[in-house]
């Protein structure tokens, strides 16, 4: 079991260019998350999935979207990236909302310049 | 606003002592509460929970209290080892009304041998 897997690990943008980040897991969950963890401010989440098909805004949605695939999969997009997006960027997934711990990937390290 | 709070970024502590780690938060809406462990260039990993039925919860060398009225809950590490020296991140969900988990701006724990 790889668990939560996300690509690319490292990511260097120029302001305005678009890129797409990959997560995938394996363990059969329903939900699926999109966090980025900034310093001084903990993770914060950007964009979550119940369940395949379904997406909702989370506290920081802002500059992104996100496609759920399938079960396995979800991405986040950056349109145009802006040197604020410079961030770590962590997807998770759980069995269900709210009630379930949530298994993190390993993190994509984003620089915007 | 941050409804998750960690006021202590840092915390050292001798190996073979207690390791006390605090956690406030401000919405009387959370019932269920977690600890992730996290250690430089991975992702959190989930480490321990408790609901708000209860006060304690209790696994292996690590516990966590929870004070609903004083919207306070704290984790014990004991006896602290070197391998615990990490970044530990609380997080609150109001599985009621809520989708989704606050997480603290996180405490970096050094166990010193």
């Amino acid at each position: 079991n790889a668990g939560v897997t996300q690509t690319p690990k490292f990511q260097v943008l120029k302001t305005g260019q678009s890129m797409t980040l990959q997560c995938a897991q394996d363990m059969n969950h329903n939900s699926m998350y999109w966090y980025r963890q900034d310093p001084g401010m903990g993770l914060r989440l950007i964009y979550y999935s119940a369940s395949e098909g379904t997406t909702d805004k989370g506290e920081v949605p802002n500059g992104y979207n996100v496609s759920r695939l399938n079960k396995r999969e979800f991405s986040l997009r950056l349109e145009s990236a802006a040197p604020s997006q410079t961030s770590v960027y962590f997807c998770a997934s759980s069995e269900g909302l709210a009630l379930y711990e949530q298994y993190f990937g390993p993190g994509t390290r984003l620089t915007v310049t | 606003d941050q409804q998750v709070k960690q006021n202590s970024p840092s915390l050292s502590v001798q190996e073979g002592r207690i390791s006390i780690l605090n956690c406030d938060y401000t919405n009387s809406m959370f019932d269920y509460f977690l600890w992730y462990k996290k250690y430089p260039a991975e992702g959190p990993t989930f480490l321990i929970s408790i609901s708000s039925i209860k006060d304690k919860n209790e696994d292996g060398r690590f516990t966590v209290f929870l004070n609903k009225s004083a919207k306070h809950l704290s984790l014990h590490i004991v006896p602290s080892q070197p391998g615990d020296s990490a970044v530990y991140f609380c997080a609150a969900s109001a599985k009621r009304t809520g989708n989704q988990f606050y997480f603290g701006t996180g405490t970096s724990l050094t166990v010193i041998p």
